[in-house]
């Protein structure tokens, strides 16, 4: 079965600074990779995913991750946090038809 | 396009009690999931919908149970409800579904507290 970890389920940045959140994956296939953001009472939003062909994957509102087979990651970086990118963080992977297994969350604080 | 939207957007039960929740996907969209979150568990699969056929389902017990009618919408069951129960309920929908790389689009969610 496949999982996802992600390290530090808190991240703390200053605005500007660089946004790094981390995750790992155990996948026995190919993998599929996703990135959701969550704002307070609200769902999942999609921020970026890794299907196939380029390891370097661009999303919505300046975030990018890459795939590194090698190190079965899949990190999400932005070059410069913004106030509104304060949210919590899902990683996940993908199983079987429609099924999402997910970590379990990074928030990200973003201080003045 | 309109997006995911479920209802109710919060519903308070008691225990013992049963729900029932309603999803209505992106129009076009064939392919209906739905997440339980908690604070202890995070996000769970509960299920998914195609062509009003069950095709995955997760390790939850038969109290929870969903269906999806001819038109895509989509309604999940739970009885006999437990104080654990509680939580976000979140519905997703994507296109064909014919391949796992699909990405899937969520509502807001049914905040389910169960007294």
């Amino acid at each position: 079965a496949q999982s996802v970890t992600q390290l530090g389920s808190h991240v703390s940045v200053s605005e500007g600074a660089l946004v790094l959140l981390r995750c790992n994956y155990s996948s026995s296939v190919p993998p599929y990779l996703f990135w959701y953001v969550q704002y307070p009472n609200q769902g999942l939003q999609l921020l970026l995913k890794y299907t196939t062909g380029a390891t370097l994957v661009k999303g919505i509102n300046g975030f990018e991750a890459e795939f590194k087979k090698s190190e079965t990651s899949f990190h999400l970086t932005k070059p410069s946090a913004h106030m509104s990118d304060a949210a919590e963080y899902f990683c996940a992977v993908s199983e079987g038809f429609q099924k999402l297994v997910f970590g379990t969350g990074t928030r990200l604080l973003v201080s003045p | 396009k309109a997006g995911v939207t479920q209802t109710p957007r919060y519903l308070i039960k008691t225990r013992g009690q049963q729900v029932t929740l309603s999803c209505s996907p992106i129009s076009g969209h064939r392919s209906v999931s739905w997440y339980q979150q908690t604070p202890g568990q995070g996000l769970q699969f509960l299920f998914e919908y195609f062509s009003e056929t069950q095709r995955n389902k997760g390790n939850f017990p038969g109290r929870f149970s969903g269906r999806q009618f001819s038109n895509s919408r989509s309604e999940m069951n739970v009885s006999t409800l437990e104080l654990g129960d509680s939580a976000l309920y979140l519905c997703a929908s994507s296109e064909s579904g014919t391949g796992p790389g699909q990405p899937q689009h969520f509502g807001d969610g049914t905040r389910l507290s169960i007294l």
